[in-house]
């Protein structure tokens, strides 16, 4: 199956850790990286290769992969990190890809 | 620094083709290190991969788009191009073109802000 599974909502409060899970049999074989959408704005790349910060991404950012799950961490959340979450993966065989179904992060 | 900006008409009638652009300002669509993509998001929806291609022109489809899509590159205007044709009003969406970065593991490290398509008569 070529899907991506995430949670559709999580909340954490000013601060502390949330981490975001990503689902589906591609990453057995492909790493994902992960996208934060803010409202009205395009997505912007936060991590790539399983534990990887672009340029100017915080490093309260940070990820993590075993077996078919990936693992997108904010440590010490803050207000701006509310947002949209996307995981996304490659197809290798085929040079196709697939997003997650996306995870809406509340910071109370 | 690279920046992509997607250009085309706003409104498309149902059965029509949708035609968008998407050009490259600030960098060079000619390298080996990327694949340029298009990616959309329905209203209140989450984000779909519509398809790549490689400056060389080789395209790679999501199946269950592909036969509908048409993908291009102009490489003396440093753009790209994506056609869907017989669209109905499930195509209405935020379309986006970005950079595929092959040594960021496959990550779209650059988006273009976005352009709405609304599929209506």
């Amino acid at each position: 199956s070529s899907e991506l599974t995430q949670d559709p909502a999580v909340s954490v409060a000013l601060g502390q850790t949330v981490r975001i899970t990503c689902q589906g049999d591609s990453l057995r074989s492909s790493y994902a990286n992960w996208y934060q959408q803010q409202p009205g704005q395009a997505p912007v790349l936060v991590i790539y290769g399983k534990d990887n910060r672009p340029s100017g991404i915080p490093d309260r950012f940070s990820g993590s992969s075993s077996g078919n799950t990936a693992s997108l961490t904010i440590t010490g959340a803050q207000a701006e990190d509310e947002a949209d979450y996307y995981c996304n993966s490659r197809d290798s065989s085929a040079n196709h890809y697939v997003f997650g179904t996306g995870t809406k992060v509340t910071v109370l | 620094q690279l920046q992509l900006q997607e250009s085309g008409p706003g409104l498309v009638q149902p059965s029509q083709t949708l035609s968008l652009t998407c050009t490259a300002s600030g960098g060079t669509i000619i390298s080996s290190s990327y694949y340029w993509g298009w990616i959309r998001q329905p209203p209140g929806e989450g984000l779909e991969w519509i398809g790549s291609i490689y400056y060389s022109g080789s395209t790679y489809y999501n199946p269950s788009l592909k036969s509908r899509v048409t993908m291009s590159v102009d490489t003396s205007k440093n753009q790209f191009s994506l056609k869907l044709s017989s669209v109905t009003a499930a195509d209405t969406a935020v379309y986006y073109c970005a950079r595929v970065t092959i040594y960021y593991f496959y990550g779209m490290d650059v988006w273009g802000r976005g352009t709405t398509v609304s599929v209506s008569s």
